[in-house]
């Protein structure tokens, strides 16, 4: 069965660099959810999208923006990154009114 | 938010040996999974259980909504079943539908 896919798995950035994180749904998922996972950390939720509009805002700072494309993939778009960035960023998504999230494989983000 | 507290926080065992894991939120749920972080960081989907019992092989989890807690029995446990095991949850309020709050997590490891 087709799973979420996310790309980059790895990504090794600088201070101050940009990096985008794009997240492609199970086929016929219409929601798409963020979170971000620090060093023995649980995952922590960032946003969500609903047929391609914002659906929910969690802890995600102003230098991160996302959106959802009329395919319905996902971009996770992160500027001036710090060292604390440094993270697994997942990617999840679900169905209409269906609540189970399934998970991608994450992306491993270092900020050195 | 949402309190999630899962115990024990950290469980060795013997391979053969079984095992419960408990997750205590401290709200109403929409939502509950259970998921599986292997070493290599990926979030494997065990269970959606808002209510009831589910079985999936050596796997069972038991939820009991109107008294906030849920439990994933592991049965002869094997060397693969070690990794983090996470509860998560999904607030019945408002806006904040559809975001899961996870516990800290199960640090499970088992010896052959």
């Amino acid at each position: 069965a087709a799973g979420v896919i996310q790309s980059p798995r790895h990504l090794i950035k600088e201070k101050r660099e940009t990096a985008t994180l794009k997240c492609y749904p199970i086929p016929r998922h219409d929601t798409v959810y963020w979170y971000q996972q620090g060093p023995g950390q649980d995952p922590q939720f960032l946003i969500s999208f609903y047929e391609k509009m914002q659906s929910d805002k969690g802890s995600i700072p102003d230098r991160f923006s996302a959106q959802q494309f009329s395919d319905y993939h996902s971009e996770l778009n992160m500027s001036s990154l710090e060292l604390g960035d440094s993270a697994l960023y997942f990617c999840a998504s679900s169905r209409g009114g269906a609540r189970e999230q399934y998970f991608g494989p994450g992306t491993r983000l270092t900020v050195t | 938010g949402i309190q999630v507290e899962q115990s024990p926080p950290d469980l060795i065992l013997q391979e053969g040996a079984n095992s419960t894991l408990r997750c205590n939120f401290s709200d109403s749920v929409n939502n509950l999974q259970w998921f599986h972080q292997n070493p290599w960081g990926q979030l494997i989907n065990l269970f959606y259980i808002p209510s009831g019992t589910k079985q999936n092989g050596r796997l069972s989890a038991t939820t009991v909504a109107t008294e906030r807690y849920s439990l994933l029995y592991i049965s002869s446990s094997q060397t693969t079943d070690s990794g983090v095991y996470f509860c998560a949850v999904e607030l019945n309020r408002g806006s904040t539908l559809g975001r899961l709050y996870f516990g800290r997590g199960t640090q499970l490891t088992v010896w052959p």
